[in-house]
């Protein structure tokens, strides 16, 4: 089974700066890499889908990149409501069909 | 528009059943892959398993297996999670979400979440 390990742990940034957000699978998941936003209390937001591609509505600071094993997720400028719990995911390309979360990377107000 | 709303929170006892539903509006039910997630307080986002609306086929996590049936009411376009032999870890706001077109895996429309309370 795939494991995504996302890094850091926790990111302290100010508004305004730019934020750089990693992703590593054990092996490789292709492009098949989504990045997610969650705030307390919320459901996750669809942000990146495909690696690289912005969901629907999705402002143009947020950017996917990497293919393969090595993913990152670039906001390029934060915003304060960008401050919040992000997560990459990805699916099996062959069975078992899984679907597999990395753990998290807090992206907090320093 | 796309909306999936989940059945109202509950408390269970260890070794309980649950069965939360999500009704789906704004699409074809039929025409999406629906998922299953949840998450434990403070936790990151499990994967649970998912179910193909139209057929009735379902995929588990290896975790889940003979604890969790997934199914589905076609005519209210309604799909169900159940989770048998609670445990105390089991507490967790569960979600559905809709799987978005294409191949790629990800979820385009997530319900509001059901929190799952297991307690003596």
């Amino acid at each position: 089974e795939i494991v995504l390990t996302q890094s850091p742990a926790t990111l302290s940034l100010s508004p305004g700066e730019r934020a750089t957000l990693s992703c590593r699978a054990s092996q490789s998941v292709s492009s098949y890499l989504a990045w997610y936003q969650q705030k307390p209390g919320q459901a996750p937001r669809l942000l990146i889908y495909d690696a690289s591609n912005r969901a629907t509505g999705i402002p143009a600071r947020f950017s996917g990149s990497g293919s393969g094993t090595d993913f990152t997720l670039t906001i390029s400028s934060l915003e304060p409501e960008d401050f919040a719990v992000y997560y990459c995911q990805q699916r099996s390309n062959w069975p078992p069909i899984v679907y597999t979360f990395g753990q998290g990377t807090k992206l907090e107000i320093k | 528009q796309v909306q999936l709303v989940q059945s109202g929170a509950e408390v269970k006892k260890p070794g309980a059943s649950v069965k939360v539903s999500c009704k789906a509006s704004g699409y074809t039910f039929t025409g999406y892959y629906m998922h299953w997630v949840r998450q434990a307080p403070g936790q990151g986002l499990e994967w649970m398993g998912r179910i193909n609306p139209n057929s009735g086929g379902t995929n588990y996590a290896q975790k889940f297996q003979g604890r969790v049936t997934m199914t589905r009411d076609t005519s209210i376009s309604t799909a169900y999670m159940e989770l048998s032999r609670l445990r105390s870890d089991d507490t967790a706001v569960y979600y559905c979400a809709r799987e978005a077109p294409g191949l790629y895996g990800d979820y385009d429309y997530w319900g509001q979440g059901t929190l799952v309370t297991v307690s003596s």
